[in-house]
C-alpha cells in the first residue's frame, strides 16, 4: 500500500539556522508529491509540490524540496528558519486523494 | 483570494447525536474531499466527490457518514450517530481538478468535533 513517513515527529531548531525536514514514499511509480504546513488553529496550506522535471523545486516562504528517486525522498529544506516558520508540516502523496505523512513539528528557538 | 470555509469552527455534540458539518468550497472548483485528523494523529482521508456523487471513500467513511451537496455553494458532511471515536478535526477541500493530477487541493480551516 502506498505510505508517507515522516521519521521525525519533532524537530528543534535555532532562528537562523538551517532546516530539513525528512520524507519518504513507498509507492510503486513517481507519484505527485506535496508538502503542506498547519499553524495552530489553521487549515493545511501548500508550501510546494512535485510532479516532474527539476527535482528541486521552490515553494513560498523560502522553502525548497528535493525529489531522490533512488531514495524515494522528497526533502523539505530551508536555508534560515524564522520564529513564524514554528508549525506542523506535513508531506503528501497524490493518488486521486492526498495520502499525508505523520507530521512533523517544528520549534523554532530563539 | 478565494478560500474554503467551514462552519462551525467548533461542535461539541453527545455520543449518538447526528451532526452536520458545513463547508462552502472555492466557487469554481469541481472536485470535493474530506478529511479528519484525530488529535495527534495523521491527516486522513475520508471521501473525495464530484459530479453529484462519491468518487472514492475510505473505510473509515463507513453507513455512519454521508456527503451531500445540498446547493450550489455547500459541501456538508453528515455523522449519523456519532460515537466518542469520530472526536477530531475535520477538514475539507476543493480542487478544480482531481488529486492525482497536478491541481492543488485548498484546505479550509477546520471544524473541530467533540462527542462527548
Amino acid at each position: 500500500a502506498q505510505s508517507v513517513t515522516q521519521p521525525d515527529i519533532h524537530i528543534t531548531v535555532s532562528e537562523g539556522a538551517s532546516l530539513e525536514l525528512r520524507c519518504n514514499y513507498s509507492y510503486g511509480a513517481t507519484p505527485y508529491l506535496f508538502w503542506y504546513v498547519q499553524s495552530p488553529g489553521q487549515g493545511l496550506q501548500l508550501l510546494l509540490k512535485y510532479f516532474s522535471g527539476d527535482t528541486l523545486v521552490q515553494g513560498i516562504k523560502g522553502f525548497e524540496a528535493e525529489f531522490k528517486r533512488s531514495q524515494s525522498s522528497f526533502n523539505l529544506r530551508k536555508p534560515s528558519v524564522h520564529w513564524s516558520d514554528a508549525a506542523e508540516y506535513f508531506c503528501a502523496v497524490a493518488l486521486n486523494k492526498l495520502v499525508f505523512g505523520a507530521g512533523t513539528i517544528l520549534r523554532v528557538k530563539s | 483570494e478565494p478560500e474554503v470555509t467551514q462552519t462551525p469552527s467548533h461542535q461539541v455534540t453527545q455520543m449518538g447525536q447526528e451532526v452536520i458539518l458545513r463547508c462552502v468550497p472555492i466557487s469554481n472548483h469541481l472536485y470535493f474531499y474530506w478529511y479528519r485528523q484525530i488529535l495527534g494523529q495523521k491527516v486522513e482521508f475520508l471521501v473525495s466527490f464530484y459530479n453529484n456523487e462519491i468518487s472514492e471513500k475510505s473505510e473509515i467513511f463507513d453507513d455512519q457518514f454521508s456527503v451531500e451537496r445540498p446547493d450550489g455553494s455547500n459541501f456538508t458532511l453528515k455523522i449519523r450517530s456519532t460515537k466518542l471515536e469520530d472526536s477530531a478535526m475535520y477538514f475539507c477541500a476543493s480542487s478544480d481538478g482531481l488529486a492525482g493530477s497536478w491541481n492543488e487541493q485548498f484546505f479550509g480551516p477546520g471544524t473541530r468535533l467533540t462527542v462527548l
